[in-house]
C-alpha cells in the first residue's frame, strides 16, 4: 500500500512559466513534508519542507502549498528555469511515530526553453 | 559536491556473487540510511544505523547485510542476490536520527542481477 503518492510521472512546462508538481497521501500520522530534487547521476538533495502546523512555506521560486483536509501538498516552481529540469520526490514523515521518510515514486520535471 | 560518497556507482554481478558496496561520508553526520530505488517504485529506506548501532531494519532479506564500522562508513554485503535486487541502492546521512529533513544523499550504485 503506497502512502504517498505522485500520480504524475512526468510534466512538461514552458521555462518562464509556473511549474505545479501534486502529491497525495493517506496516513493521517503524517505531520511533515518534504520535496526532493534529484539530478540523474546524483542523488536527491532536499529542497523545502512544510510542517502540518502551517499550509504555505515559500523560499525563493519555490512554494510548498499544503491541504490536510485533503491530503494533498503540491509544489510550485516559478518562475521555471531549464535547470529545475530534475526528478522531483515528496516525502512524509509522522515526527511522533517511527520518523521513517516515506518516499512518493517521483515526477520528472522537465523546462522546455 | 553532498559530502556522501559511494563506490561503486556501477555494479553488475551473478545471482552466486558475493560483493559489497561501500559509503563514505565527510560530514560529521552520526546517522546513516540505505535506500532502495526500483523502477517506477518510489524511494525505499532498508536500514538506518544511529551512532553505529542498527536502529532500524524494514524487513530487509538477510541476502543484503549492512555494517557501520564507523560512524563515517557504511557497507552494504550482498550476497545469492536475485535478479529482482537490481536497482539503485541510495546511501544517505543526516546529523541525528531526528534530522531527517537533512538527509544528504550519495550519488547511488546502480546494481545489475543477472
Amino acid at each position: 500500500d503506497q502512502q504517498v503518492k505522485q500520480n504524475s510521472p512526468s510534466l512538461s512546462v514552458q521555462e518562464g512559466r509556473i511549474s505545479i508538481l501534486n502529491c497525495d497521501y493517506t496516513n493521517s500520522m503524517f505531520d511533515y513534508f518534504l520535496w526532493y530534487k534529484k539530478y540523474p547521476a546524483e542523488g536527491p538533495t532536499f529542497l523545502i519542507s512544510i510542517s502540518s502546523i502551517k499550509d504555505k512555506n515559500e523560499d525563493g521560486r519555490f512554494t510548498v502549498f499544503l491541504n490536510k483536509s485533503a491530503k494533498h501538498l503540491s509544489l510550485h516552481i516559478v518562475p521555471s528555469q531549464p535547470g529545475d529540469s530534475a526528478v522531483y520526490f515528496c516525502a512524509a514523515l509522522a515526527i511522533q511515530g517511527a520518523q521513517k521518510l516515506v518516499f512518493g515514486q517521483g515526477t520528472r520535471l522537465t523546462i522546455n526553453p | 559536491e553532498t559530502g556522501v560518497t559511494q563506490t561503486p556507482r556501477h555494479l553488475v554481478m551473478g545471482m552466486t556473487n558475493k560483493k559489497s558496496l561501500k559509503c563514505e561520508q565527510h560530514l560529521g553526520h552520526n546517522a546513516m540510511y540505505w535506500y532502495k530505488q526500483s523502477a517506477k517504485k518510489p524511494l525505499e529506506l532498508m536500514f538506518v544505523y544511529n551512532f553505529k548501532e542498527q536502529t532500524e531494519n524494514n524487513s530487509v532479506p538477510s541476502r543484503f547485510s549492512p555494517e557501520c564500522p564507523n560512524s563515517s562508513h557504511l557497507f552494504l554485503h550482498l550476497h545469492t542476490l536475485q535478479p529482482e535486487d537490481s536497482a539503485l541502492y541510495l546511501c544517505a546521512s543526516s546529523q541525528d536520527r531526528r534530522g531527517l529533513e537533512t538527509q544528504y544523499f550519495g550519488p547511488g550504485t546502480r546494481l545489475l542481477v543477472l
